[in-house]
């Protein structure tokens, strides 16, 4: 079946430039996930949705940081005002969400960011 | 305190050998899961194995097994008979209960593996 699908695959933008990255998770799952990696480093969590909302954003590393996700599916991280820093891959996950029930995560393939 | 402690960036193995990556882990929750994945060059996240607080058996996914070892906070993943297929950054995660079962995952930072011939 489908995995979790992200995009754009690559993208380059000029500082001070506003980015979208775009995630549409596997059908089904419930919960999706925003994680950054930066060069040679472990990934670090940005949001977390359940459905359309939003219960932990503690994450996010500033107000330039925001995310939406419509209809319990497709989800969209925003950066805006883009600085060097930002420069990392952005990873989303998926999964299912039933309480008491821990289930693993599924990644997509990740958008690299790069802010000249 | 970091909640996942990966001590070994690097590790080198020689093909159809086993080898042991550790990863060690900081929580006061009763209730918790650990994971590895596998990130290849080509930089996907791919789930390996999990394993439950309260499960009484370490896991095993094919030649991936857990060695878990609840009082000493440890987690360590086995690969046996290793293929150079093998080689990848492996990193442990952990979800701990009381955040929500479909919580964040926190990781660990990654160990590379380089099998070789």
């Amino acid at each position: 079946g489908a995995g979790v699908s992200q995009s754009p695959s690559n993208k380059v933008t000029e500082k001070g430039k506003d980015v979208e990255l775009r995630c549409d998770p596997i059908s089904g799952h419930t919960a999706l996930y925003w994680y950054r990696q930066s060069l040679g480093q472990g990934l670090e969590f940005l949001i977390y949705f359940q459905g359309n909302s939003a219960p932990d954003k503690s994450g996010l590393p500033s107000d330039r940081f925001s995310a939406e996700r419509t209809g319990g599916s497709v989800s969209t991280l925003t950066i805006q005002r883009t600085q060097q820093e930002d420069s990392a891959v952005y990873l989303c996950a998926s999964s299912l969400a039933l309480a008491g029930v821990i289930y693993e995560q599924y990644f997509g393939p990740g958008t690299r960011l790069t802010v000249t | 305190a970091q909640k996942i402690t990966q001590t070994q960036p690097g590790m080198f193995v020689q093909e159809k050998e086993a080898v042991t990556l550790d990863c060690t882990y900081d929580t006061s929750d009763p209730s918790y899961g650990l994971f590895w994945y596998k990130q290849p060059s080509s930089g996907e996240m791919i789930f390996l194995i999990y394993q439950g607080s309260y499960d009484q058996q370490n896991a095993t996914e094919g030649r991936y097994s857990l060695n878990f070892q609840k009082a000493r906070k440890s987690a360590n993943l086995v690969i046996s008979a290793s293929q150079l297929g093998d080689s990848a950054m492996y990193f442990c995660a952990m979800r701990e209960a009381h955040t929500g079962t479909a919580s964040k995952l926190t990781f660990g930072t990654g160990t590379r593996l380089q099998v070789t011939l």
